[in-house]
């Protein structure tokens, strides 16, 4: 069992529709990410949080600490929102990666 | 945005050669980090760096080495390649172990 969890592993959404990607974690983190990895490789960090929530745009991030648990959430969602959504967590250096949520939007 | 450069994006080598994959960045970021991803998988560690001068060892690191000599560079080199060490290879650096990540374009490794 991976240290980090998330889900679904895929997830399709009409366009327009509100979105949540979980992510679950066993080990004791001081932070934890929020990454976006489009097809062809490249990673961007959306959020990196240890407390609360953080909102960026259509983009919200949320992580309970008591709980082990985060979510991330998109609204109104958008084709071009259709990646790989990858939450990671750890402390000094040494993080733990989900495998990744495959999201597919529809027009 | 990202200032974070990888070199090769491709490369193709036989077995038993030596590579080694330049990542530069130009963001003045103590932290940097080597990460090894399978298709369809979760990124892995292989190496990371707190400084000039300072590297820790991940969970693949076992067949490779690194060097941080300057600030803004930070090579990872497989000593000897084998078909197993396909994979791609990215390159990450941070202000903070507890902030942002930057990420390169990665470099696609073929062992042969």
């Amino acid at each position: 069992k991976n240290e980090v969890e998330q889900s679904p592993q895929n997830l399709t959404a009409q366009e327009g529709e509100f979105i949540t990607i979980n992510c679950s974690y066993s080990v004791g983190i001081s932070a934890l990410h929020w990454l976006q990895q489009h097809p062809g490789g490249g990673i961007v960090s959306l959020f990196m949080l240890s407390s609360g929530k953080k909102k960026h745009g259509r983009l919200i991030a949320t992580i309970n600490i008591q709980e082990k648990h985060s979510s991330l959430h998109i609204t109104a969602s958008h084709p071009r929102d259709s990646a790989v959504y990858i939450c990671a967590g750890g402390s000094q250096g040494n993080l733990i990666f989900g495998k990744g949520t495959k999201l597919s939007v529809k027009p | 945005e990202a200032d974070i450069y990888q070199t090769p994006r491709y490369l193709v080598i036989g077995t038993g050669k030596k590579i080694t994959l330049e990542c530069s960045q130009t963001m003045g970021h103590d932290k940097m980090y080597w990460y090894q991803q399978d298709p369809g998988m979760e990124l892995h560690l292989i190496h990371y760096s707190y400084g000039v001068n300072s590297t820790e060892k991940g969970d693949l690191s076992s067949e490779s080495t690194v060097s941080r000599i300057r600030t803004e560079h930070f090579p990872l080199t497989l000593e000897s390649a084998r078909p197993s060490h396909t994979s791609q290879y990215l390159c990450a650096s941070s202000d903070g172990f507890n902030e942002k990540l930057f990420f390169g374009s990665g470099t696609q490794l073929s062992v042969l």
